[in-house]
């Protein structure tokens, strides 16, 4: 199986200021058609996930346009340019390319 | 407006049966792959199964393979798992998700296994 594996677990922010949430793969994520199925979820406390970003760095509809994705390979990234308080949750990456469908262990950003 | 609307968690005993069920609307059912993920209590996701638009092509976690089968009633507009042999390592919040990339997700139901 795929392991993904982010950085950091914890990401205290304070309001205003950027933050960056790695994603690593175990294999290479471009698919023979290739696309690369990276996706990003935000989990806010108590709600479903909601999906973020999709093959790599493209931002779902109403998603603020200070969420970028980019990377390629086995390396990538989620950056939030200023921290707001309604990012407060915990963000996966999931890997859509390979089966089974594998997520990172989740990162828990905070305001600090 | 996409919904998925989920159904049929609960308490089980060890060994038991379940049925969890999604109802989609706002979006044309048949011409969607879906997905379940689940959730145990204070953990991360994990991918569950996945069943092709037309149920011609099935995955599941190797952790459930045996024991949850996943089905669809594309007339019903209804994705289904059912789950046998049912393990505490199991209880988690079940969510079901539209599509190969997972872009709408229901708001999830609780399976608690314990006797």
């Amino acid at each position: 199986d795929v392991v993904m594996t982010q950085s950091p677990l914890s990401l205290p922010v304070a309001l205003g200021q950027p933050a960056s949430i790695s994603c690593r793969s175990s294999q290479s994520l471009v698919y023979s058609d290739g696309n690369t199925y990276l996706k990003w979820f935000q989990q806010r406390p108590g709600q479903s996930p909601r999906r973020l970003i999709y093959k790599v760095s493209n931002r779902d509809s109403g998603v603020p346009d200070r969420f970028s994705g980019s990377g390629s390979g086995t390396d990538f990234t989620l950056k939030i340019s200023r921290v707001e308080a309604e990012d407060v949750g915990v963000y996966y990456c999931m890997q859509g390319t390979h089966w089974p469908r594998t997520f990172g262990q989740g990162t828990k950003l905070e305001i600090k | 407006e996409v919904q998925l609307v989920q159904s049929g968690g609960g308490l089980v005993q060890p060994g038991g049966s379940l049925r969890l069920s999604c109802a989609a609307s706002g979006f044309t059912f048949s011409d969607y792959s879906m997905n379940w993920v689940r959730q145990a209590p204070g953990k991360g996701l994990e991918w569950v199964s996945y069943i092709s638009s037309a149920s011609s092509t099935i995955y599941y976690a190797d952790s459930v393979k045996g024991r949850f089968t996943i089905s669809r009633d594309n007339a019903k507009n209804s994705l289904y798992l059912h789950m046998n042999s049912l393990r505490a390592e199991d209880t988690a919040v079940y969510y079901c998700a539209k599509g190969y990339e997972s872009d709408y997700w229901g708001q999830g139901t609780l399976v608690t296994v314990s006797s």
